[in-house]
């Protein structure tokens, strides 16, 4: 059973856009989002993460948006880059336990 | 600079041999995991150990074994019983179960190859 579902697969955007990768969990005990970045052959590294306590979080072009109700949070990224291009993966833990993680979404930014 | 090691980055086998990888980090951290990746595909969870001398099996962790006799050090040993071992494996470590914000530190990977 898939605790932490991801969507989509692979995006392509152009330099501007406004990329949204979705996620949705089942385990109403999670209480940590992050969200991970990866490049190719590289180990992934955290880029932001949230707690349950607020609805959204903000860092630099990253946003996330966090709606406990649905069991859902997403990731935007504002004013998208060539070099956002990589994959980036979802995760929840409980009680700063071990992560669950997304299938990832390979996201493409054209110039 | 603190942070975690994998050593080799690259490593190949030949088909019935037992490889181990190492896994090496200076951040204090009690928690440490291993991940098995396959191209186009997500983390899945091989092994994971709070503490020293302590481990629990992760999601695929047939063909696997791990030890954690020091802190810093836990390595990953791919057995001949392991089917299909060609994969990028990740070490990751953490403030397990310390802090509110559970953050996974990441080496920079060992690529596996079954020849």
């Amino acid at each position: 059973q898939q605790q932490v579902k991801q969507s989509p697969q692979s995006l392509i955007v152009q330099k501007g856009g406004i990329p949204i990768i979705n996620c949705a969990y089942e385990n109403t005990a999670f209480d940590y989002f992050p969200w991970y970045q990866q490049f190719p052959g590289k180990g992934p590294a955290l880029l932001i993460a949230i707690r349950p306590d607020v609805s959204e979080k903000k860092e630099g072009r990253f946003t996330i948006s966090f709606n406990k109700s649905a069991k859902q949070f997403s990731l935007h990224i504002m004013d998208s880059q060539p070099g956002d291009s990589a994959t980036y993966f979802c995760a929840a833990s409980e009680n700063a336990g071990k992560s669950t993680f997304g299938d990832g979404t390979t996201l493409t930014v054209k110039p | 600079d603190g942070g975690i090691t994998q050593s080799p980055k690259y490593l190949f086998r030949k088909e019935g041999q037992n490889v181990t990888l190492s896994c090496e980090q200076n951040l204090n951290h009690d928690a440490m995991y291993w991940y098995r990746q396959d191209p186009g595909q997500g983390l899945r969870l091989i092994y994971y150990s709070q503490i020293v001398n302590d481990f629990q099996k992760g999601d695929i962790a047939e063909g696997y074994s791990v030890s954690r006799e020091k802190k810093e050090s836990f390595p990953l040993t791919v057995t001949s019983a392991q089917k299909n071992p060609t994969a990028f494996y990740l070490c990751a470590s953490s403030r397990y179960r310390v802090s509110s914000y559970n953050e996974q530190f990441f080496g920079p990977g060992t690529r596996l190859t079954v020849l």
